[in-house]
């Protein structure tokens, strides 16, 4: 079993739907939860970073996690074809920067 | 504002030929590591470095060999390439401190015949 459990997808939406995208895990130990988008061809970029348990939110995003059922969410809110990438959920210990592990990503099309 | 750098972008190799995948930050980063990504098995941590001249190993280090001489680089080197290094590399560099993210490069797609 892997210490990160994530639908690889793909996912495909209307324009302006809500995704919910998902990622479960095992290490009770993990601290930091992230989540990446990467497009096509690119290096992942950082689009949330939470620490514990509770919610953040940043413009049509919003990150939720729930560290008793081991559960991570990212919300995109009317979403749009430019948010069409694969999502990858991420998670560290604390002071464990460098040894993140990563989910293998959710692939997104978000249909015009 | 380069970011993080990695050379070349494509590369195809023959069983047994060596080479040296480069990476290269301009942000003065302590940490950079380097990371395979394969189908189904997401994000693999191979090498780290928390600062010059120390190294340490991932997740998946046999078959590279990593040094750190300055704080702007961090080469890969793969020894003898085997078909299953076939994969995309990627770097990443980040600063200290519990909420600093990793910045990753544009990757390096290899293949090993």
């Amino acid at each position: 079993q892997k210490e990160v459990e994530q639908d690889p997808g793909p996912l495909s939406v209307p324009e302006g739907a809500i995704v919910s995208l998902n990622c479960t895990y095992s290490n009770s130990a993990f601290q930091y939860f992230m989540w990446y988008r990467q497009y096509s061809r690119k290096g992942p970029e950082l689009l949330m970073y939470t620490y514990s348990s509770g919610n953040k939110e940043d413009g049509r995003f919003t990150a939720q996690v729930d560290k008793s059922s081991k559960y991570i969410s990212l919300f995109i809110r009317d979403s749009q074809p430019s948010d069409s990438a694969t999502y990858l959920c991420a998670m560290r210990v604390s002071g464990g920067y460098q040894k993140v592990t990563f989910g293998i990503g959710t692939k997104l099309q978000v249909i015009p | 504002n380069a970011g993080v750098t990695q050379t070349p972008k494509f590369q195809v190799l023959k069983t047994g030929q060596s080479m040296t995948l480069q990476c290269a930050q301009d942000m003065n980063h302590e940490y950079m590591s380097w990371y395979r990504q394969d189908p189904g098995m997401g994000l693999r941590l191979i090498h780290y470095s928390v600062g010059a001249g120390i190294t340490d190993q991932g997740e998946v280090p046999n078959g590279y060999n990593v040094s750190r001489s300055t704080t702007e680089d961090f080469p890969l080197r793969l020894l003898s390439a085997a078909p299953s290094q076939t994969s995309v590399y990627f770097c990443a560099s980040s600063s200290t401190g519990n909420n600093q993210p990793q910045h990753f490069g544009d990757g390096t797609r290899l293949s090993i015949l």
